[in-house]
């Protein structure tokens, strides 16, 4: 199974984009990226998902390179309730394997 | 409803007894999840259903820990004789199954075994 690999933490200041970085250098051609957060111990909120193509929804941006062992998230103006840890998420079939997330906190 | 329902938020048990947790997934997702969050980032997958089939269920510890998903029910994950190790938030997720379909995920349950 596809593996995902974060950084463990990143600060970002107010305002600013956040831009985080997730390797799946593992991943097969028909396995999709997902991005989750979770906010304290709520459970994951879902953000975006994305196959080969760049994705944007009103949250967030997904940028995936275009041999997809990689990806970027991208909060383009981060507040403070963006800090979380955020999940990369390689989707195979229907199984969805975690990585270990990185936290973003979001200075003021 | 449009939200996945866990219940209950809390548990508490002393270590051998049994706990029983619940999931009422979105009306219309034909699957379900379970993952155990046990350190604060890490998530193991315990067990997927489709409708009431198991569809996938390595990551089940097999001798103490069951799951169901009967029709017209709340799934349900029971953990029989209770270890200190079992102490964790429980999430269950449910989707659509398709392609183009994340996960939507309850807010858990914390056990805790005393």
């Amino acid at each position: 199974d596809a593996k995902t690999t974060q950084p463990t933490s990143m600060d970002c200041a107010e305002g600013r984009a956040a831009n985080l970085p997730c390797n799946h250098s593992t991943i097969s051609g028909n396995e999709y990226v997902y991005w989750y957060r979770q906010i304290h111990s709520q459970g994951p909120q879902y953000i975006i998902h994305g196959l080969k193509n760049n994705e944007t929804n009103e949250m967030a941006s997904l940028i995936i390179t275009e041999d997809r062992k990689s990806s970027t998230l991208i909060l383009p103006h981060a507040t403070l309730r963006d800090t979380a840890v955020y999940y990369c998420i390689v989707r195979v079939a229907v199984r969805y394997i975690f990585g270990t997330g990185t936290r973003l906190k979001v200075l003021a | 409803g449009e939200e996945v329902a866990q219940t209950p938020k809390h548990l508490v048990r002393g270590e051998g007894q049994k706990a029983k947790l619940y999931c009422a997934p979105i009306k219309g997702h034909s699957y379900v999840f379970w993952y155990q969050q046990v350190l604060k980032n890490e998530f193991k997958f315990l067990i997927s259903f489709q409708n009431e089939n198991v569809f996938d269920e390595t990551g089940m510890p097999k001798e103490r820990f069951s799951a169901k998903c009967l029709p017209n029910s709340p799934c349900s994950l029971e953990i029989q004789a209770t270890k200190l190790e079992d102490s964790a938030v429980y999430f269950c997720a449910s989707s659509h199954g398709g392609l183009n379909s994340p996960l939507h995920f309850g807010n858990g349950t914390r056990l805790t075994v005393t």
